[in-house]
C-alpha cells in the first residue's frame, strides 16, 4: 500500500524558517517525479514546487513565482523521504502543505499545517 | 500560466439526478509526448484531495464508473451521472502539461 506521510507542521513567526518531511513506502520512491500542494484555509489547491528523479536530471527543482527564492525542495532516496525547506515565511504561506507525485497524480499524504503568524 | 476556468463553482444537486462540471484551460493541453495531461480530483470535507480521472477520460481504480471525463482543445467536462451524498465536496480540474502546474478555483458540490 502506497504511504506519504508529511511531518513539521508549525506555528512559525513571520521571517521565520520551517522544514517539511514526506516519508514514504509501498512503491520505488528514486523513480518517482515528488513535489508539494499547499491549502490556506478555505481555498483552493496550489502547486509550490518539483523535484525530478535522479536520472532525469540530478534531481533538478521548479518552485511556482511566489514561493522561489525562499523555498527548497530536496530528496534522499536512501531514506525515500522528500523535504521542504521553506524560509523567510509570511503570513501567506500559511496553509496545509501536501506531498505528492509531479505531476499530482493518485498519491497524497494527509497533510501537514504551516500557520505563519505572530 | 495556464489558467484554469472552472465552473460553475457552486452545484446544488439533487441526489440521483446529473451533474457536470466545465474546466476551461487558457491554452492548449497537449503535451509534446502527444498526451493531455488534464485530470480531474475530488476533495471530500476534511480530506486529501482524491484523483478520479486523468488524461481527460481514464478512470482511476477505484472510482465509480457514475463518474467520466471528456473533452478536447480547451474544453473539458466532469459529469456525474447519478449524484450520490458521498460525491458532496470540491471538485478540482488540474493540468500537468505545462510547467507551474495549475489547479481549477474549485467547484462546490452540495445537496439540494
Amino acid at each position: 500500500e502506497v504511504q506519504l506521510v508529511e511531518s513539521g507542521g508549525d506555528l512559525v513567526k513571520p521571517g521565520g524558517s520551517l522544514r517539511l518531511s514526506c516519508a514514504a513506502s509501498g512503491f520505488t520512491f528514486s523513480n518517482e517525479w515528488m513535489g508539494w500542494v499547499r491549502q490556506a484555509p478555505g481555498k483552493g489547491l496550489e502547486w509550490v514546487g518539483r523535484i525530478k528523479r535522479k536520472i532525469d536530471g540530478g534531481g533538478t527543482t521548479d518552485y511556482a513565482a511566489p514561493v522561489k527564492g525562499r523555498f527548497t525542495i530536496s530528496r534522499d532516496d536512501s531514506k525515500n523521504t522528500l523535504f521542504l525547506q521553506m524560509n523567510s515565511l509570511k503570513s501567506e504561506d500559511t496553509a496545509v502543505y501536501y506531498c505528492t507525485t509531479d505531476p499530482p497524480g493518485g498519491w497524497w499524504g494527509q497533510g501537514t499545517l504551516v500557520t505563519v503568524s505572530t | 500560466d495556464v489558467v484554469m476556468t472552472q465552473s460553475p463553482l457552486s452545484l446544488p444537486v439533487t441526489l440521483g439526478q446529473p451533474a457536470s462540471i466545465s474546466c476551461r484551460p487558457s491554452q492548449s493541453l497537449v503535451h509534446s509526448d502527444g498526451n493531455i495531461y488534464l485530470n480531474w480530483f475530488q476533495q471530500r470535507p476534511g480530506q486529501s484531495p482524491r484523483r478520479l480521472i486523468y488524461k481527460v477520460s481514464y478512470r482511476d481504480s477505484g472510482v465509480p464508473d457514475r463518474f467520466s471525463g471528456s473533452g478536447s482543445g480547451t474544453d473539458f467536462t466532469l459529469e456525474i451521472s447519478r449524484v450520490e451524498a458521498e460525491d458532496v465536496g470540491v471538485y478540482y480540474c488540474m493540468q500537468g502539461t505545462h510547467w507551474p502546474r495549475t489547479f481549477g478555483q474549485g467547484t462546490k458540490v452540495e445537496i439540494k
